[in-house]
């Protein structure tokens, strides 16, 4: 399975799009990239999935680079509530499990 | 929906006593997992049940035994705890087989082992 590589932390102004980036060059064409996050202690949280296309949902953006080598969660306009640790993850297309790597901390600064 | 129950919340275990971490889901889900969370530290896979009957070992299933009761619980054992095992445990539940194959966690359970 791919591995993904995240940096530790990153700030973001509130209001700001927070632009978080994740590098998996060893993804291979039937690996999904996922982005979870978790706030505090909870559990992680969904936020949206892709293979090769962009995406976008209601709580977030994510571009892959044409090669898939990397990927970009974007929070378009982020709040305090978006403090948390976000996770990207790789999984296999015909498997179920999913590796979370240590994640990067988003601070939301006001 | 409760979705994804976990008990107990928390927990304090002397080294060597054996205690069963008890999950359970209520989306009908087929598959159910087991991690870890150490402090600062991403989430690890102990084990998972792709669907009723099956179990499988993930990264860390080392001192952790697991049984899929029925479709809705998955129970993780420890069987001599040490105080390595001191840990955030997550349980999480997917339907594999319709996208998107988003996990849901519980609550967590937090363990100290003494």
């Amino acid at each position: 399975d791919a591995k993904t590589t995240q940096p530790p932390s990153m700030d973001c102004a509130e209001g700001r799009a927070a632009n978080l980036p994740c590098n998996h060059s060893t993804i291979s064409g039937n690996e999904y990239v996922y982005w979870y996050r978790q706030i505090h202690s909870q559990g992680p949280q969904y936020i949206i999935h892709g293979l090769k296309n962009n995406e976008t949902n209601e709580m977030a953006s994510l571009i892959i680079t044409e090669d898939r080598k990397s990927s970009t969660l974007i929070l378009p306009h982020a709040t305090l509530r978006d403090t948390a640790v976000y996770y990207c993850i790789v999984r296999v297309g015909t498997g179920n499990q999913f590796y979370f790597g240590t994640g990067t901390s988003l601070t939301v600064i006001p | 929906n409760a979705g994804v129950t976990q008990t107990p919340k928390f927990q304090v275990l002397k080294t060597g006593q054996s205690m069963t971490l008890q999950c359970a889901q209520d989306m009908n889900h087929n598959s159910m997992y087991w991690y870890r969370q150490d402090p600062g530290m991403g989430l690890r896979l102990i084990y998972y049940s792709a669907s009723e009957g099956t179990t499988d070992k993930g990264e860390v299933p080392n001192g952790y035994n697991v049984s899929r009761l029925n479709k809705r619980e998955f129970s993780l054992r420890l069987e001599s705890a040490a105080p390595s095992q001191t840990s955030v445990y997550f349980c999480a539940s997917m339907h594999w087989g319709l996208g998107p194959y988003e996990q849901y966690f519980g609550p967590g359970t937090r363990l100290t082992v003494t």
